[in-house]
């Protein structure tokens, strides 16, 4: 079945470092792949997307390339800033139907 | 636009005590609709979905159920909580058939179960 890995945090940056936070796939076909975030007592706010190989989802500073040869998409930004502390979780949609099997989720806390 | 409420935004309820979190959604039609429980600190767990009025399926075995009495209702229940029933539970929708759009998530409800 589809499955999700994030690489496990908490992960501890300073101000205006440069962020990378892995995340790899396995499922058949061609799945959606999202980044999803949440800050501290919210709900998850979708932060990207991306529906075919190839294809950048951006938003707010945050990238993350859609690699179909390494099933990956990978969350980057190039420089964090504290309001960037939350928990951030990949996630994909199978082509097959309408859910979304989600990472374990990997939190980052960012220091002035 | 669609928007998606969930209530109360956080509760505190004694051991035994009945349970009912409800969530709604507004400005679409036939929305698939999920019930996840995110314990302290640890990922998603999917407790519920629904694809249509009365339809309901259930992921993990546990002391709750769900029920969709209208297109855009969902509600959580349980007869009676157990100090592991505390955890934030998050209420989402999505568009029927198109995993392209991903889900859209409430804002939560903190349970405590005292």
């Amino acid at each position: 079945g589809d499955s999700v890995t994030q690489m496990e945090g908490p992960v501890t940056l300073s101000e205006e470092a440069f962020l990378t936070i892995n995340c790899t796939y396995t499922a058949t076909g061609y799945p959606s792949l999202f980044w999803y975030v949440q800050y501290p007592g919210e709900g998850l706010q979708l932060l990207l997307k991306a529906t075919k190989a190839d294809d950048k989802g951006s938003n707010k500073g945050f990238e993350a390339t859609y690699r179909k040869e390494t099933t990956s998409f990978h969350l980057e930004k190039g420089s964090v800033q504290v309001s960037d502390s939350a928990v951030y979780f990949c996630a994909l949609g199978s082509n097959a139907g309408n859910m979304l099997t989600f990472g374990g989720g990997t939190r980052l806390m960012v220091k002035p | 636009s669609q928007t998606i409420h969930q209530w109360p935004a956080t509760l505190v309820q004694p051991v035994g005590s009945p349970l009912s979190l409800e969530c709604t959604v507004e400005g679409t039609s036939n929305p698939n609709l999920y019930w996840y429980r995110q314990a302290a600190g640890r990922g998603l767990q999917l407790l519920f979905y629904s694809v249509g009025i009365g339809q309901i399926s259930s992921e993990v075995p546990q002391n709750l159920s769900a029920s969709r009495p209208q297109d855009r209702q969902f509600i959580l229940s349980s007869k009676k909580l157990l100090l592991s029933d505390s955890g934030f539970y998050l209420c989402a929708w999505s568009v029927d058939m198109d995993s392209s759009y991903g889900y859209t998530f409430g804002s939560g409800t903190r349970l405590t179960v005292v």
